[in-house]
């Protein structure tokens, strides 16, 4: 099992550049969620799907950021126009179905620096 | 909405000694998840606990939920410089949603 996949695991981009995150979540697990964790704010949820639905999009910052999650086994986090503020590591996690599996397991994150 | 509290936010322990870090949240919580974070990691789940008052043990690590289920601990029984890294606990009231809590940042002085 690879586990969660994302990439980059690194970005550097200038702001106002546009920025996507991508991930692939662990074949069978139907809910996805992408969080965002700074030193100050610690572990944010952004946004999470169920089933490649979005149910809780409350999380999103602003208009700059947009996800989409097209079919099971992939999810794109975008941000357009990014921003020094957005510099953060990005992290992906999915869960399966049942309840004896709804441990939510993390990708390696994607570490984005806006210069 | 949810909100899920870690006290302390960072310790610093000698080699040997015990580590408590104590969660609680604004709301009950249907279940209660712990991760560990090492430096330059991702969180990786250690537990979860779901029943009023449960306690868990794995190794030297005792978790235990609150019996009114708002409130969580996780202690490390003399602890080792393989457990430095930053604990996190999760809540969960309905739905899939967890609320992550702030963190306790664990370090240890060999």
């Amino acid at each position: 099992d690879a586990g969660v996949i994302q990439s980059p695991r690194h970005e550097v981009t200038e702001m106002g550049q546009e920025v996507t995150l991508r991930c692939k979540p662990i074949s069978g697990h139907n809910s996805l969620f992408w969080y965002r964790q700074t030193m100050m704010r610690g572990l944010e949820l952004l946004i999470y799907f169920n089933n490649n639905v979005p149910i809780d999009d409350s999380g999103m910052p602003e208009d700059r950021f947009s996800a989409k999650m097209p079919n099971a086994s992939f999810s794109t986090l975008k941000i357009q126009p990014s921003e020094p503020r957005d510099s953060a590591v990005y992290f992906c996690a999915s869960i399966g179905t049942s309840p004896s599996t709804d441990t939510q397991y993390f990708g390696p994150g994607t570490r984005l620096t806006v210069l | 909405g949810q909100q899920v509290m870690q006290i302390p936010q960072y310790q610093h322990v000698q080699e040997g000694e015990d580590f408590t870090t104590y969660c609680n949240s604004s709301t009950t919580l249907s279940n209660i998840q712990w991760y560990k974070q090492r430096p330059g990691g991702h969180p990786v789940f250690l537990i979860q606990l779901v029943k009023s008052g449960e306690v868990k043990k794995q190794k030297r690590l005792t978790f235990q939920f609150g019996e009114e289920k708002k409130n969580s601990s996780l202690h490390i029984t003399a602890t080792q410089t393989t457990d430095v890294g930053t604990y996190f606990c999760a809540g969960r009231g309905s739905g899939d949603k967890l609320t992550f809590g702030t963190g306790t940042r664990l370090a240890v002085r060999p």
